[in-house]
């Protein structure tokens, strides 16, 4: 069966670093999309991240653009989100969710990650 | 596109009827409208997905319909499982977009 676990996730002072990783398994990995979506506390869902089955398309909102990247490893069936000049809002539980298409949109959502805690504050 | 879901919450009773709303800002495929059932200290379930095809895990008293920019989660009759918060989302372009949510509470 389809698996996703996040890991990754801690408190971290604003300005810093962070990389969150989700390992796959259960479905070939490198034939599909891959996001993170977050959510801060008792708030809604928000996309941070998609990238393509082969890694050569990635798609940010505005509000992580230039400080979030996404990496594939699919050799290793892993997602990353590399979180650098991290700042109090991007407090959130940060999901890995897979895509049923090669680059992330037309599908939806059926796959997800149990998330991992992100908090940034000093 | 923005989703914007109402009402913010809904307070029902176990057997009433919910009906939630999804309003786009611009018209949407339906090939591509999404909600998602999402329980507290859960990941959120894809629960319907090109607008009213419901996921093989959730009952039949699940439904949504809808075209353009109005779409339409219903509920048929409220189990005590049901009371959650509630998402519709677009997925026709990347990245696509979340509504704010609907909570579903019991009154």
């Amino acid at each position: 069966q389809v698996q996703l676990v996040e890991s990754g996730g801690g408190v971290v002072q604003p300005g810093r670093s962070l990389r969150l990783s989700c390992a796959s398994s259960g479905f070939t990995f490198s034939n599909y999309a891959m996001h993170w979506v977050r959510q801060a506390p008792g708030k809604g869902l928000e996309w941070v991240a998609i990238i393509s089955y082969d890694g050569n398309n990635e798609y940010y909102p505005d509000s992580v653009k230039g400080r979030f990247t996404i990496s594939r490893d699919n050799s290793k069936n892993t997602v990353f989100l590399q979180m650098n000049s991290l700042r109090p809002d991007d407090t959130a539980v940060y999901y890995c969710a897979r895509d049923g298409t090669y680059y992330g949109s037309g599908s939806p959502l059926k796959y997800w990650g149990q998330g991992t805690l992100v908090t940034v504050s000093s | 596109i923005v989703l914007t879901q109402s009402p913010g919450t809904l307070s029902l009773s176990p057997g009433e009827r919910a009906t939630l709303s999804c309003r786009a800002s611009q018209s949407i495929n339906t090939n591509y409208l999404a909600w998602y059932q999402q329980k507290p200290g859960q990941a959120p379930r894809l629960l319907i997905y090109a607008t009213s095809s419901r996921a093989v895990a959730f009952p039949d008293r699940f439904s949504g319909s809808g075209s353009g920019t109005d779409f339409t989660l219903t509920i048929s009759r409220l189990e005590p499982e049901d009371f959650a918060v509630y998402y519709c989302q677009h997925y026709g372009a990347s990245p696509g977009t979340f509504g704010q949510g609907t909570k579903v509470e019991i009154k």
